[in-house]
């Protein structure tokens, strides 16, 4: 069954240190893979998609299918950046379906 | 000018009551979900409508009941509510499958 895994429910860092929010999914097809993130009490809002590649608020993610992986990363992590962060899959199964991972929530200490 | 619009953002009421949370968006998207997040943050699909057309309906008791009287709205009804029903609902949509969704501001509702 397809599945999204997001191993760490709280993650803690300091300010300036690295972050790396795990995500690992399972489809054995072509995926499609997006980062959400929900800052307090706010909507739910895209954070960046796999096809794009793009860097947005100093975050990536790289698609490794060998892994079955999408993890996000950021090299300095900001007070800012404290909030939810979810890991979805998009897959074809019949119509499309969306998953979205448990949540990992991101404390970025001072 | 908000994309995804949902109303009330608050919701408190008695158990047995029946409520509805509508839901607008001016995105001029093809489809439109129901999500509902738990006290823990889960967030888990209940329905989806593709151009009034109901085409995800994850195991969610027949007590939601969702409406679409045309593509741009997706509403949800909620019969004799339960203490297990309060949760933060979310509404988006999407250009269609596998495209990024758009999210609106929740609604929480809180059973006494």
């Amino acid at each position: 069954a397809q599945r999204v895994t997001q191993p760490e429910k709280l993650l803690s860092v300091f300010k300036g240190a690295p972050v790396e929010l795990k995500c690992n999914y399972s489809y054995s097809g072509s995926p499609e893979l997006f980062w959400y993130v929900q800052y307090s009490r706010q909507r739910l809002q895209l954070l960046l998609r796999h096809i794009s590649r793009e860097s947005i608020k100093g975050f990536t993610a790289d698609l490794n299918k060998g892994e079955t992986s999408f993890h996000l990363k950021k090299p300095f992590a900001q007070e800012e950046d404290s909030a939810m962060y979810y890991c979805a899959l998009s897959f074809t199964s019949g119509t499309y379906k969306y998953i979205f991972g448990t949540g990992t929530r991101l404390k970025v200490l001072a | 000018d908000t994309a995804v619009s949902q109303t009330p953002k608050y919701l408190v009421t008695q158990m047995g009551n029946d409520k509805s949370i509508k839901c607008e968006q001016n995105l001029g998207h093809d489809t439109m979900y129901w999500y509902k997040q738990d006290s823990k943050k889960f967030l888990k699909i209940m329905f989806s409508y593709n151009n009034k057309e109901l085409i995800i309906n994850e195991t969610v008791p027949n007590r939601f009941s969702p409406k679409s009287p045309d593509k741009a709205h997706l509403n949800l009804h909620i019969n004799s509510l339960e203490l297990g029903d309060s949760a933060v609902y979310f509404c988006a949509s999407s250009p269609g499958g596998g495209q990024p969704q758009h999210f609106g501001d929740g609604t929480r509702l809180s059973i006494l």
